[in-house]
């Protein structure tokens, strides 16, 4: 099974909602990357966990809160987001290397989750 | 700062053709380079992958080249078809140290049947 799942696939919010997004794996891989793409722009890197402890915050706004449950589930909470947010939201999965630090494999990426923010 | 740039922005080819896609990074210590395609809306799909000590990465019809010292990596796609339409990125990771990949600006194919 070398699929990334992603709920849900669409989400309109106001400005002064919390709501999350979710992201799971089952390949095993213990790194797992939150993205964030807006139109006819390449993805950039948000966070990137690494046996469930997050090793990467790219400067992101304190209103993204990641999660990591356990080694399949990945969540990104949201709460008073700007309608500058509205993106398509990527989660990505990889095996990390030894010590923790980046592996030699590829990345999976999930379908993403397309985010509106009124 | 590592920049990654993909020329041509679009490209427009009848079914069948052979094409080559452009791939130029600044910082030439590179770890690996990866070649994704993304379909409208969609997530990333891996096509290919190449470690900075490889030169070049072939699956199916695609072949992908990299050369570290000109800052350039090349994707191949042989007798195009229409279902290969969709944009193709590039993305470099930096140093063995970091997850963090750059990518490109994506090249948007179509090819028409």
């Amino acid at each position: 099974d070398t699929e990334v799942t992603q709920t849900p696939k669409h989400l309109v919010m106001g400005m002064t909602n919390k709501k999350s997004l979710k992201c799971e794996q089952h390949m095993g891989h213990r790194a797992m990357y939150w993205y964030k793409q807006k139109a006819k722009k390449p993805p950039e890197l948000m966070f990137v966990y690494s046996y469930e402890k997050l090793s990467i915050n790219e400067s992101v706004p304190s209103r993204f809160s990641p999660e990591c449950p356990n080694s399949s589930l990945l969540n990104l909470h949201l709460h008073a987001l700007q309608p500058e947010d509205s993106a398509l939201y990527l989660c990505a999965s990889s095996h990390p290397g030894l010590a923790g630090g980046p592996g030699l494999e590829t990345q999976y990426f999930g379908p993403g989750t397309r985010l509106l923010v009124l | 700062k590592q920049e990654v740039t993909q020329i041509p922005a679009a490209l427009s080819v009848p079914e069948g053709e052979n094409l080559v896609l452009n791939c130029s990074f600044t910082d030439s210590a590179i770890y690996n380079l990866q070649w994704f395609r993304q379909d409208p809306g969609k997530g990333l799909t891996s096509l290919l992958l190449i470690q900075s000590s490889q030169r070049e990465q072939t699956s199916g019809r695609l072949n992908a080249s990299l050369d570290k010292s000109s800052g350039r990596s090349t994707l191949y796609i042989a007798a195009s078809q229409p279902g290969d339409s969709a944009t193709y990125l590039c993305a470099v990771r930096r140093t063995s140290g970091t997850y963090k990949y750059i990518f490109g600006t994506g090249t948007r194919l179509k090819v028409l049947a």
